[in-house]
């Protein structure tokens, strides 16, 4: 079954404390993997799409990576506003448009 | 214009209402979608347009009825809901199925 898992749930960060967010997958043919944030009551933000192992992308304090079965949100010096949810989506052959999304994680960075 | 427009932002109504959100976009793409998100879920997909025709249903019961008047709009149209279906609804496009995903800021609504 395809699946996929972000940890953690929630991550709280002090102002320019770094760290990462996991994304792990269980997928019959992997077409794609995308980043998104939402803040709430918004919809979606779209950050990366990543499509093969080792492929990286940035984007200010946030770097993707992805590797066979997992990829990482990397945030470094993170601020205040980098607060919100991270969800991690993926696309796979033969389904169309349809993505299959982690449940998220929320992620508080305090001053 | 890289936004995605959906009215109203805010809807309550009642189990016997009938009511229509609606979704607009004119970055030109041709993949248009609807998506139903609970507080701290992750959006469920509900239906997938491919240049104007529906190319999936995720097995959405029939009070929910979209429509695709042409490669701009999307509507969903609402009726005999029942206070489950409470959400966020949130519309997104793409320029193909296989492309990122532009998301709406999403109708909050609330069935009594």
């Amino acid at each position: 079954e395809d699946q996929v898992t972000q940890s953690p749930e929630a991550l709280r960060l002090q102002e320019g404390e770094s760290s990462s967010l996991n994304c792990s997958y269980t997928v019959s043919g992997l077409r794609g993997l995308f980043w998104y944030r939402q803040d709430p009551g918004k919809g979606p933000e779209f950050l990366f799409t990543l499509y093969s192992a080792g492929e990286e992308k940035e984007k200010e304090r946030l770097k993707a990576t992805l590797t066979k079965k997992e990829s990482f949100l990397h945030i470094t010096a993170p601020k205040p506003e980098d607060s919100a949810t991270y969800l991690c989506a993926v696309r796979i052959y033969n389904q169309g448009g349809k993505l299959i999304f982690g449940q998220g994680t929320e992620l508080s960075v305090k001053p | 214009d890289t936004e995605v427009t959906q009215t109203p932002k805010h809807l309550v109504m009642g189990m016997t209402n009938k009511k229509s959100l609606k979704c607009e976009q004119h970055m030109g793409h041709r993949a248009m979608y609807w998506y139903k998100q609970k507080a701290k879920k992750p959006p469920e997909l509900m239906f997938v347009y491919s240049y104007e025709k529906l190319s999936i249903n995720e097995s959405v019961p029939s009070r929910f009825s979209p429509e695709c008047p042409n490669s701009s709009l999307l509507n969903l149209h609402l009726h005999a809901l029942q206070p489950e279906d409470s959400a966020l609804y949130l519309c997104a496009s793409s320029q193909f199925v296989s492309e990122k995903l532009f998301f709406g800021s999403g109708t909050q609504l609330s069935v009594l």
